[in-house]
């Protein structure tokens, strides 16, 4: 079974500190995702990556960076956490495989910013 | 821009009833998926249905895909109180790099 793990369930960062969310997959997907949810507006994609070192803005990529030097591991930064930061990180993997493109998804990470 | 709205936004039914919800998107469509949240949980997939196919079945699930209206409609028969979730559609609009785009989601409460 594909599994794709998130480094923490629950997060306590303050305004200001540079932030790591780190997701591993072990199913050798190309593909990764990075999204928020939050109440009343679904999942949001923040960035997303087919390929190592490759990465494409999704619909909300500000205030965010992401860095994937290997196939297994896509890493999400808040370089300057903020309030409005404080959500829950859904991290995804999928295969690229037209027309067939499941993603799994990982436990994800609440994180508060105070 | 949300691509998938679903509707009810919530819905509650007693165990045993069928539970049913509807999403509808914008543009054309390679597939459509539906996920499962249990609360506080990532997404499971549930089914993928194409945009060549009009009904596909799993165990207790039938969805169906109406690419003339651009709809969608996921049926859970003989709900149990373990279906109570959250449910989401997804659709892939073509753009060959895995993207998906989610609805807001139904929660679904299914009372024993």
């Amino acid at each position: 079974d594909v599994k794709v793990t998130q480094s923490s369930r629950y997060l306590v960062k303050r305004t200001g500190e540079k932030v790591f969310l780190e997701c591993v997959q072990d199913m050798d997907h190309e593909n990764m995702f990075w999204y928020r949810q939050d109440p009343g507006l679904g999942l949001r994609l923040i960035y997303f990556s087919y390929d190592v070192k490759m990465k494409e803005k999704g619909d909300i990529p500000e205030g965010y960076s992401v860095s994937r030097e290997k196939k297994e591991r896509f890493s999400l930064i808040l370089e300057s956490a903020s309030t409005n930061q404080t959500s829950m990180y859904l991290c995804a993997s999928s295969l690229v495989t037209s027309g067939y493109n499941e993603q799994f998804f990982g436990p994800g990470t609440r994180l508060t910013v105070l | 821009s949300q691509q998938g709205e679903e509707d009810p936004q919530a819905l509650s039914i007693q165990e045993g009833e069928n539970a049913t919800m509807n999403c509808s998107y914008k543009t054309s469509i390679n597939n459509l998926q539906w996920y499962r949240q249990n609360s506080g949980r990532g997404l499971v997939h549930l089914i993928l249905i194409r945009s060549n196919e009009r009904e596909k079945h799993s165990g207790r699930l039938r969805v169906t895909l109406d690419t003339s209206k651009k709809s969608s409609s996921l049926l859970i028969t003989a709900s149990r109180a373990a279906d109570t979730a959250s449910y989401f559609c997804a659709t892939d609009a073509g753009s060959n790099t895995g993207k998906l785009i989610f609805g807001q989601g139904t929660t679904l409460q299914v009372k024993p």
